[in-house]
């Protein structure tokens, strides 16, 4: 089992739409969570940190479960900018964070 | 500098002969990170240095693979006798810490080609 999963999509949303993307993660005992956005061949760029009580950016939420070892993000109101992969990313234990393979996500007109 | 900074930004070789790459943190991160992704695919890490401390080098996938940080700050990837089967795009982050909380910050990457 991965480390961190991801589905792999993609999600054709239109635009101003409401899409969600999860991720879950194998190990209990991680203690730090990340979304990070990947546009066509750059690099990947934080998004956001994910907080135990959740937490909001804009039109941009995210959620964790502890219990059922898993991260969510929302994104209200779906943009064209808004297209690119969104890497799940988690503190598993060892000193490197841990990528997941990512979601790609297009919207469209 | 302002951001993490890598170089070359692409590099073509022929199979069998080394490369080095390089990458200059942000001034006063302390951990650097070197990652590689390969087409279509995620992620893969490579290996990790904090400050003073001994390099995390568990992600290395062969002995061909080295890497070094000289004074704390630049580092260089060295891949030796290259194979098809590296290539990909070679990311390296830095982070203000080796702590948990903090995200990486990343260059825009090597892309290297082995033919």
């Amino acid at each position: 089992r991965k480390e961190v999963e991801q589905d792999p999509g993609p999600f054709n949303v239109p635009e101003g739409a409401t899409v969600a993307f999860n991720c879950t993660y194998s190990n209990s005992a991680s203690q730090s969570f990340f979304w990070y956005r990947q546009d066509c061949r750059k690099e990947p760029k934080l998004l956001m940190s994910v907080y135990s009580s959740g937490n909001e950016d804009g039109r941009f939420t995210a959620q964790l479960n502890r219990a059922s070892q898993y991260i969510s993000l929302l994104i209200r109101d779906s943009k064209l900018s808004d297209s690119a992969t969104y890497l799940c990313v988690v503190n598993t234990g060892r000193r490197a964070l841990t990528f997941g393979s990512g979601t790609r996500l297009q919207v469209q007109p | 500098g302002a951001g993490v900074s890598q170089s070359p930004s692409n590099k073509v070789t022929e199979k069998g002969k080394d490369v080095e790459l390089r990458c200059d943190p942000i001034s006063g991160h302390t951990a650097l990170y070197w990652y590689r992704q390969s087409l279509g695919q995620g992620l893969e890490f490579l290996i990790y240095f904090q400050g003073n401390s001994a390099p995390d080098k568990s992600g290395l996938p062969s002995d061909r693979f080295s890497a070094e940080r000289t004074g704390g700050s630049v580092s260089t990837l060295t891949i030796q006798r290259t194979q098809q089967e590296d290539s990909a795009v070679y990311l390296c982050a830095s982070s203000p810490s080796g702590a948990r909380g903090y995200g990486y910050t990343f260059g825009s990457g090597t892309r290297l080609t082995v033919v």
